[in-house]
């Protein structure tokens, strides 16, 4: 099963907001709420920061929020700061054949 | 407290076997709905989902990789393997060993090693 799609990268100033994009099918996104976005900083492990679509891990910030419509789940951050310059993956459960489907990733950059 | 460490060769050359050990502590590999995962990552690639071996010992593989993959736990030793064959230079990359509640909700890796470094070079 192919990866799921995000943009190579995306960027924004401080202050601005920002979302990220994430493309599946009608076998992954399109028909699970599995959807979780992966927070990796430069020599680092990912970081879980939004679950089953919309739901922030205690101490994430409200800043990050996830949402979904069709096959397209979506990540937005608000009020960037420059601590938010990072690669972000979005993951996805396909059914019980491909239990877990990662995104490209998209650098994030900020200004 | 929940930790997982990656172990095994930084080097291996063509044609070899990778052999990859996961320890971990905090959970049990018995407690269902319990599951870990392999995850590796190229030099300035993205993340590519390899394996999972559940509480009850089913086991899943990347499509694409299924053929040269095999994942195994041993719960007395909180371990889990990871073995590749045949390996090649496109396969060098960091491997991650990863917690994930498999049973439903909640679905998301929770834990995470810090990840190992295998090079793929004669």
């Amino acid at each position: 099963q192919s990866a799921l799609t995000q943009p190579a990268s995306v960027s924004g100033s401080p202050g601005q907001s920002i979302t990220i994009s994430c493309t599946g099918t009608g076998s992954d996104i399109g028909s699970y709420h599995l959807v979780s976005w992966y927070q990796q900083h430069p020599g680092k492990a990912p970081k879980v920061i939004v679950y089953e679509v919309f739901n922030r891990l205690p101490g994430v910030s409200t800043r990050f929020s996830g949402s979904k419509s069709g096959y397209t789940a979506s990540l937005t951050i608000s009020g960037l700061q420059a601590e938010d310059e990072a690669d972000y993956y979005c993951c996805s459960y396909g059914g019980s054949s491909t239990p877990v489907i990662f995104g490209g990733g998209t650098k994030l950059t900020v200004l | 407290q929940v930790t997982l460490t990656e172990s095994g060769p930084a080097l291996v050359k063509p044609t070899q076997t990778l052999k990859l050990t996961c320890t971990f502590s905090g959970f049990s590999l018995t407690t269902p709905k319990m599951c870990v995962s392999w995850i590796r990552q190229p030099p300035g690639k993205a993340l590519e989902w390899l394996a999972r071996i559940d509480w009850d010992d089913d086991k899943y593989y990347s499509t694409s990789l299924k053929s040269r993959l095999t994942i195994s736990k041993d719960p007395s030793k909180n371990q889990v393997v990871l073995t590749v064959t045949n390996m090649d230079p496109v396969d060098t990359a960091t491997y991650y060993c990863a917690r994930i509640r498999c049973g439903g909700d909640p679905y998301y890796f929770d834990y995470w090693g810090q990840g190992t470094l295998v090079t793929v070079s004669s």
